[in-house]
């Protein structure tokens, strides 16, 4: 099956400081996905990005599929952006293969 | 908020019993699926159903059973219960057109 690798596995970061989260897959996709999964266990949807940009707020997304990577930034972050981040990806079955996220602790 | 629900929210039960969870979606959502989540793991797909009576495996389907009988209950259960099912479960919905996946709360699961 697909292997979907995110990197860094952690990251601490001051209160205002920008980040760039990688996902990196080993085939094409249909779909690609970000979460956010807050300190509560809560998981969020992000973005829905199998290619080119989107930005939402602070965070925005890139997802170069003929290269396979997709990459998630965080500019002035917050505390409340701590949490672990999924890349998932779906190949056609409408089911997502997650990576095992980046773990973000935002400090103030 | 996908009007998704999961229950029971935790639940501590010993080796060799029978367990049931339930998801509940409120949209009528034709997709529907079981994940669990363990430490170093990520969220890994137990079972998924693509409509009434329509079910498939996922990559850790061993031990686990899913129905759906209606279209807003998908339900997962453990026919016996081990400990390496300790973990947090949870339910999701495909929302059509979006192409986006949305999770229910999760459900704890202990098993001693």
């Amino acid at each position: 099956g697909i292997q979907v690798e995110q990197s860094p596995p952690d990251l601490i970061l001051q209160e205002g400081a920008n980040s760039t989260l990688r996902c990196n897959f080993s085939d094409s996709v249909n779909n690609l996905q970000w979460f956010h999964q807050n300190p509560w266990g809560q998981l969020i949807n992000l973005f829905y990005i199998p290619s080119g940009t989107k930005q939402n707020g602070r965070l925005s997304a890139t997802t170069v599929a003929t290269e396979r990577y997709s990459l998630l930034y965080i500019s002035s972050s917050q505390t409340t952006d701590s949490g672990v981040y999924f890349c998932a990806l779906d190949t056609g079955r409408r089911a997502l293969t997650f990576g095992s996220g980046t773990r973000l602790q935002v400090q103030p | 908020d996908a009007g998704i629900t999961q229950s029971p929210r935790h639940k501590v039960t010993e080796t060799g019993t029978p367990v049931t969870l339930r998801c509940h979606q409120t949209e009528n959502h034709r997709y529907m699926y079981w994940y669990r989540q363990d430490p170093g793991h990520g969220l890994r797909l137990i079972h998924y159903s693509y409509g009434v009576k329509d079910t498939d495996k996922g990559e850790v389907s061993d031990g686990y059973s899913v129905s759906r009988s209606k279209t807003e209950d998908f339900l997962l259960t453990l026919e016996s219960a081990t400990s390496s099912q300790t973990s947090v479960y949870f339910c999701a919905i495909w929302r059509e057109g979006q192409e986006t996946q949305y999770f229910g709360p999760g459900t704890r699961l202990l098993v001693l």
